[in-house]
């Protein structure tokens, strides 16, 4: 079965200091993959989404960038981070059409940038 | 561009209630795919229904079921005799099939009292 994987699952940074975190898939191959963003009391924001290796597709100009290394990870980075970035960050993975298909998340990772 | 409404921010009911959480669903595109997910305190979004926009059938699962409404864009959920486990924050989200981005509603978060 597939499993979705991310941490890690809170974090403290300074403002000013480099964000990364990660996101990988396992029991599936050619997974499309996602980073969303929850601000607090509010629904989810894509930020990035990914159809392959090195192919990454960003929804919102931001702060913040996104890596695909391998076919499953998929990783959100920052070299700066600000106050604004914190929020809860969610990876999710579908496969098949990116529109129709069921996206199954991970976790979370709970950003508070002080 | 495609849009979610969930006008009910938050509802509080007691257990053995009945529930209906609104979905109100704006889009052009004459295919797309409707979502709902429910988001517990852990904050992992899981999974609960997919309804592509030719298939108005109703749909029940135990005690969740599910009513599409083209004629009104809507996509209702009720929750029968309630229980203090629904206790969540759902979301309602939509997919167009020309458009790679899933637009989630605000959210309505459920608190169920014993």
């Amino acid at each position: 079965s597939q499993t979705i994987h991310q941490w890690p699952a809170t974090l403290v940074q300074p403002v000013g200091s480099p964000l990364s975190l990660e996101c990988t898939v396992e029991g599936t191959s050619n997974p499309n993959l996602y980073w969303y963003r929850q601000a607090a009391g509010r629904g989810l924001q894509l930020l990035f989404y990914s159809v392959g290796i090195g192919q990454i597709s960003s929804e919102v100009p931001q702060n913040l960038s996104a890596s695909r290394p391998q076919d499953r990870q998929f990783i959100l980075s920052s070299k700066k981070l600000l106050l604004s970035d914190s929020g809860f960050y969610l990876c999710a993975w579908s496969v098949g059409g990116l529109a129709k298909n069921i996206q199954y998340f991970g976790a979370g990772t709970r950003l508070s940038v002080l | 561009a495609q849009k979610v409404t969930q006008a009910q921010t938050e509802i509080s009911v007691v257990e053995k209630e009945d529930v209906t959480l609104d979905c109100v669903y704006e889009t052009r595109d004459t295919t797309y795919y409707l979502f709902w997910y429910k988001q517990p305190p852990s904050g992992e979004l899981v999974f609960l229904i997919r309804r592509n926009s030719f298939d108005e059938q109703n749909e029940i699962s135990g005690r969740y079921s599910w009513n599409f409404q083209k004629s009104t864009s809507s996509f209702n959920f009720t929750i029968t005799a309630s229980q203090v486990v629904d206790s969540a924050v759902y979301f309602c989200a939509l997919s167009e099939a020309n458009n790679n981005d899933m637009r989630f509603g605000a959210g309505t978060r459920l608190t169920v009292k014993p």
